[in-house]
This record gives C-alpha cells, sequence and structure tokens, in this order.
C-alpha cells in the first residue's frame, strides 16, 4: 500500500537551532517527492521538489535530502527563525500516474 | 502577480442548502485540483482537472461536483451539502501534471466551510 508518514508528529525548538523532520514513503513507482512549508489557516507553498536522481537540494536555510533506496527523505531547516513556524507536508507522486501521497505533516513550533 | 484565489474564505451553511466554491488562476496553468484538509488527515485530493472538460475523481469525490468550462476556472460545487462536509478546501493550480517534477503546484488560500 503506498503511504507517506512524517515524523515527528510535532516539534518545538528554541530560535537559532537547526531541525530535521522526516519523511518516509512505499510509493512505487517513485516519480518525485516534495516539501511544503504551510503556514496556520494558509495554502501550503511548495519547498523543494526532488526526483530519483537528486539526493539534495535546497532552498534558502531548508535543505531536503532524498534516498530513493531506502524511501526517505529528510528536510533540514538551519538557524531556525520564528517565521518558521508552520506545518511541514510531505508529498510523494508516482510515475505514470496522477496520484500523488500526502503526509500528515510535522507541525513545527520556533519559541524565542 | 501570480496567483490562484478562492471564493468565499469563510462560510458557515446548513445541511442541504447548494452551495458553490469559485477557484480562478491567472498562470494560464493546464492542471487544476481541489483538495479538503482535515485534522490528523493531512490534505485529500476531492477531485481535478487535466484541462477544459476534462475532469476527474480523486480520492475523495463523494458528495462533491466540478466543472471546467475555462481554462482559469475550477468551480467546486457541494448539491447537498452535509456536516461531515466540513472542513477546510484548497484549490491548486500548476502547469501540468504532478507526476513531473517540471511542475511546481501553487495553491489558493483556502475556504473554511462549516455545514451545520
Amino acid at each position: 500500500k503506498n503511504q507517506v508518514e512524517q515524523s515527528p508528529q510535532s516539534l518545538i525548538i528554541l530560535e537559532g537551532k537547526n531541525c530535521t523532520l522526516q519523511c518516509n514513503y512505499t510509493v512505487s513507482p517513485f516519480s518525485n517527492l516534495r516539501w511544503y512549508k504551510q503556514d496556520t489557516g494558509r495554502g501550503p507553498v511548495s519547498l523543494t521538489i526532488m526526483t530519483f536522481s537528486e539526493n539534495t537540494k535546497s532552498n534558502g536555510r531548508y535543505t531536503a535530502t532524498l534516498d530513493a533506496d531506502t524511501k526517505q527523505s529528510s528536510l533540514h531547516i538551519t538557524a531556525s527563525q520564528l517565521s518558521d513556524s508552520a506545518s511541514y507536508i510531505c508529498v510523494v507522486s508516482e510515475t505514470g500516474a496522477n496520484n500523488l501521497f500526502f503526509g500528515t505533516g510535522t507541525r513545527l513550533t520556533v519559541i524565542p | 502577480e501570480a496567483q490562484v484565489t478562492q471564493n468565499p474564505r469563510y462560510l458557515i451553511t446548513v445541511t442541504g442548502k447548494k452551495l458553490t466554491v469559485t477557484c480562478s488562476q491567472n498562470m494560464n496553468h493546464e492542471y487544476m485540483s481541489w483538495y479538503r484538509q482535515d485534522p490528523g488527515l493531512g490534505l485529500r485530493q476531492i477531485y481535478y482537472s487535466m484541462n477544459v472538460e476534462v475532469t476527474d475523481k480523486g480520492d475523495v469525490p463523494e458528495g462533491y461536483k466540478v466543472s471546467r468550462k475555462e481554462k482559469r476556472n475550477f468551480p467546486l460545487i457541494l448539491e447537498s451539502p452535509s456536516p461531515n462536509q466540513t472542513s477546510l478546501y484548497f484549490c491548486a493550480s500548476s502547469r501540468g501534471q504532478l507526476r513531473s517534477s517540471y511542475n511546481e503546484q501553487f495553491f489558493g488560500p483556502g475556504t473554511r466551510l462549516t455545514v451545520l
């Protein structure tokens, strides 16, 4: 069964610290993996999109990694800021189909 | 400014009263989707459209209808809303299908619907 699981469900960190969010998936055949940031009450915003052949992609202080062999991805946030407080959603798509598989997200809270 | 707009942003209605949530994008995108987001369940796709007059069911289509008469608009219709359709709804658009990594998906601001 195609699934996407994210961990932890929630995370609280101090401003300025780094953190890493995890995404494990069983989707096959794999096409691409996306990370989104969703502020409370707003629509998700794309952070990174990675294909099978990419194992790292950065967007400012956000760096996503992908290990297609173990079907794991992580999102690393460097020097966190209060504005990083949001939910982070991992989405995996299938090759040759129009199916998207969404994780339930990690709720990150950055405190001063 | 490139964007996806939805209206209304908030709606409280009663069971059985037909309603339409509008969605419009100004990026000339071919692919559009509707999602609902519920606590603990994440985003689930309701319907999608690959182009004008081409629509298809997503994971949770029951109780919803859509139409795609124009490229820019993709309204979501609830013919007879029920309390279990109380949710946060998002419209999204992309240049093409999301199995291609070249197609970034843009989301609207959301519509919070309460059905009493």
